[in-house]
């Protein structure tokens, strides 16, 4: 079956610091991979997209990887600060429809 | 408005009645998704429309769940005889290439 796992454990982190998600995935064949932000009592917001022919992908402090051989995406946030504590969201598209799957997303907390 | 609208965004209910859910995407976009979100879990997908295409319902738990897309826009989300099981955050979310999804802010669904 399709799986995408994300660290369910909380990730606490000093603010300024470089934040590093994980998300694995297996049984997917993905074009393309999506990371979210989702904040307590809202909806995700859209971050990032990465194409399986793009190694690494840059938007302001964020940095994406994707590397289908491992079959691993990694999501950096570099000098983080305080704002940036929320839930993020790897998402990929099932190989049978049009269904976009999301993990269970990894808890950020960056404090002062 | 410029974002998508889910109403009502609390719906308290009793165990065996009908609810309906409703969404209005961004204008002109084709894609619309339904999600669930239990308390702690990830996003559960349950049904995908694509323009005037037969939609993708392979992630609706059970028969009491339906949804329709009037005219390519506004969607309703029915679940019919509620479970206490069916309480959770119901999200919708449209996009124009069904690759960047802009979600709502989501129903509270309490099934007493």
């Amino acid at each position: 079956s399709q799986k995408i796992e994300q660290n369910s454990e909380a990730l606490n982190i000093q603010e300024g610091k470089t934040a590093t998600l994980t998300c694995n995935y297996t049984n997917y064949s993905p074009a393309y991979l999506q990371w979210y932000r989702q904040d307590p009592g809202r909806g995700p917001v859209f971050l990032l997209l990465i194409r399986e022919n793009e190694k690494e992908k840059r938007k302001e402090r964020l940095k994406v990887t994707f590397d289908t051989t491992l079959k691993q995406s990694l999501f950096h946030i570099t000098a983080s600060q305080p704002a940036d504590s929320a839930t993020y969201l790897c998402a990929l598209r099932s190989n049978s429809g049009y269904a976009l799957n999301f993990g269970k997303g990894t808890s950020l907390l960056v404090t002062p | 408005g410029a974002g998508v609208s889910q109403s009502p965004s609390n719906k308290v209910t009793e165990k065996g009645k009908d609810v309906e859910l409703r969404c209005d995407p961004i204008s002109g976009h084709t894609a619309l998704y339904w999600y669930r979100q239990s308390l702690g879990q990830g996003l559960e997908f349950l049904i995908y429309f694509q323009g005037n295409s037969a939609p993708d319902k392979s992630g609706l738990p059970s028969d009491r769940f339906s949804a329709e897309r009037t005219g390519g826009s506004v969607s309703t989300l029915t679940i019919q005889r509620t479970q206490q099981e069916d309480s959770a955050v119901y999200l919708c979310a449209s996009s124009l290439m069904a690759e960047k999804l802009f979600f709502g802010s989501g129903t509270q669904l309490s099934v007493l």
